[in-house]
């Protein structure tokens, strides 16, 4: 079956541009969860969605933010892009909600803003 | 809320050598652990979890411990290989939770 996919792979903006990631989960899998990945700082959780509503949420910046559809197809979205965006995004889908089990990530946007 | 700790942050072996990397977790509700490998320009894979009800799980070359009391647990690779190579995340959850991380550890298998 087909794995996580994230679209699109490369992206590149300018600051105070905005930006829309999209991930879709493993058939099935109800939950989608985002991490920005950057070297300085590992896998930091953006939020989690399960049947279209944000379950969790880390400690980011309201110009993150997220949304899921009837599909379980999941976007994130950055506003006012600043540099210390630039990093890696991925998403994770899972079966079930909370817990982590069973994730399975996507192979990622890699997001640069200059 | 969770933080998980992870050491060391790089790791040299020989190969054939055994490497051991380890985490510590602050939220004793914790009950799910699992490891994650990530190659290059690779998604992170999952390579072995651990539930809170067991000490040890074993696969192949693989096998992680846990300490509850300690609040830490364990990756071992025994017999390493060059294709061993990458950078290894531990992780902790509670049920309901998000995953937290721990800063990952960059393992170089020579040979």
């Amino acid at each position: 079956k087909a794995g996580v996919t994230q679209t699109p792979r490369y992206l590149i903006k300018t600051r105070g541009q905005q930006v829309t990631l999209s991930c879709s989960p493993i058939s099935g899998h109800r939950s989608v969860s985002w991490y920005q990945q950057t070297p300085g700082q590992g896998l930091q959780f953006l939020f989690e969605y399960f049947s279209e509503t944000q379950r969790n949420k880390g400690n980011f910046p309201g110009r993150f933010s997220g949304r899921q559809f009837s599909n379980s197809r999941s976007e994130m979205n950055v506003s006012t892009l600043e540099l210390g965006d630039s990093a890696l995004y991925l998403c994770a889908s899972s079966l079930e909600r909370g817990q982590g089990a069973g994730y399975t990530f996507g192979s990622g946007t890699r997001l640069t803003v200059v | 809320g969770e933080n998980v700790e992870q050491h060391p942050s790089t790791l040299s072996v020989q190969e054939g050598d055994s490497a051991v990397i380890k985490c510590t977790y602050s939220d004793s509700a914790s009950n799910y652990f699992p490891w994650y490998k990530q190659e290059l320009g690779k998604r992170p894979q999952l390579i072995i979890d651990i539930r809170s009800n067991v000490g040890e799980k074993k696969d192949q070359r693989i096998a992680v411990t846990l300490n509850k009391t300690a609040k830490h647990f364990s990756l071992h690779i025994t017999e390493t290989q060059p294709e061993d190579s990458a950078v290894y995340f531990c992780a902790a959850s509670r049920r309901g939770n998000k995953l937290v991380f721990g800063a990952g550890t960059i393992l170089r298998v020579k040979s």
